[in-house]
């Protein structure tokens, strides 16, 4: 089983603040995805990662994978409340099987 | 937009009995995924499907599961002889190719008595 370990597993920041969720594995996966899941609904894709080092943004959301392809990072440039949710990363396996990561819980209070 | 759609909503049944979760994936997408979710736990991947035949399967995944692709629109999880343990939300996902993304249905929660 591969795991990935995300960090930190709660964050409560004030609007208008920026922050970093993490991603770690000591597994490499040929691409990395991030969701956000809402309570009692399925995940959300935000974006997938496929090249070690790259970078993609989505507003203001940046997402970058590592170069050796362990870990990724999402990062949020002033949060707003409706950034408020749980974050999932998942890893994709060679043999095209999934890992997820065990969430981040981010609130943003107005 | 496309969606991927999970029926039922909600499924209660009794230890033993057969179950039958139901998905119909994004039209074009070609590669199809079931996952579990217990309560407050994290999402565990089951298996993936892809030309008609597994293509990875969890250890989860045991013999008393199964997947089918029963017509062109169709994507089913079977439960031979539910347990309690298996009370999760069940979702499904869809992808139109590898390494591009998953797009997941809303969910079916199993509950087991």
């Amino acid at each position: 089983t591969q795991l990935l370990e995300q960090s930190p597993q709660f964050l409560s920041i004030q609007e208008g603040e920026n922050l970093t969720v993490y991603c770690n594995s000591s597994s490499v996966f040929s691409s990395l995805q991030w969701y956000r899941q809402e309570p009692g609904e399925g995940p959300v894709l935000l974006v997938t990662v496929v090249t070690g080092g790259e970078v993609k943004k989505l507003k203001r959301l940046t997402f970058q994978f590592g170069d050796a392809r362990k870990d990724s990072s999402l990062h949020i440039t002033a949060a707003q409340p409706g950034d408020t949710g749980l974050y999932l990363c998942a890893g994709e396996s060679s043999g095209n099987q999934f890992y997820f990561g065990t969430g981040t819980s981010l609130t943003v209070i107005p | 937009e496309p969606e991927v759609t999970q029926t039922p909503s909600h499924q209660v049944t009794q230890m033993g009995q057969e179950v039958i979760l139901r998905c119909v994936p994004i039209s074009n997408h070609l590669y199809f995924y079931w996952y579990r979710q217990i309560l407050g736990q994290k999402v565990e991947f089951l298996v993936s499907f892809y030309n008609n035949e597994i293509s990875e399967k969890s250890e989860i995944f045991d013999d008393q599961f199964s997947v089918e692709r029963p017509d062109g629109s169709n994507f089913t999880l079977k439960i031979r002889s539910t347990k309690l343990e298996d009370s999760a939300m069940y979702f499904c996902a869809s992808s139109e190719r590898l390494a591009a993304g998953q797009y997941f249905g809303p969910g079916t929660r199993l509950t087991v008595t």
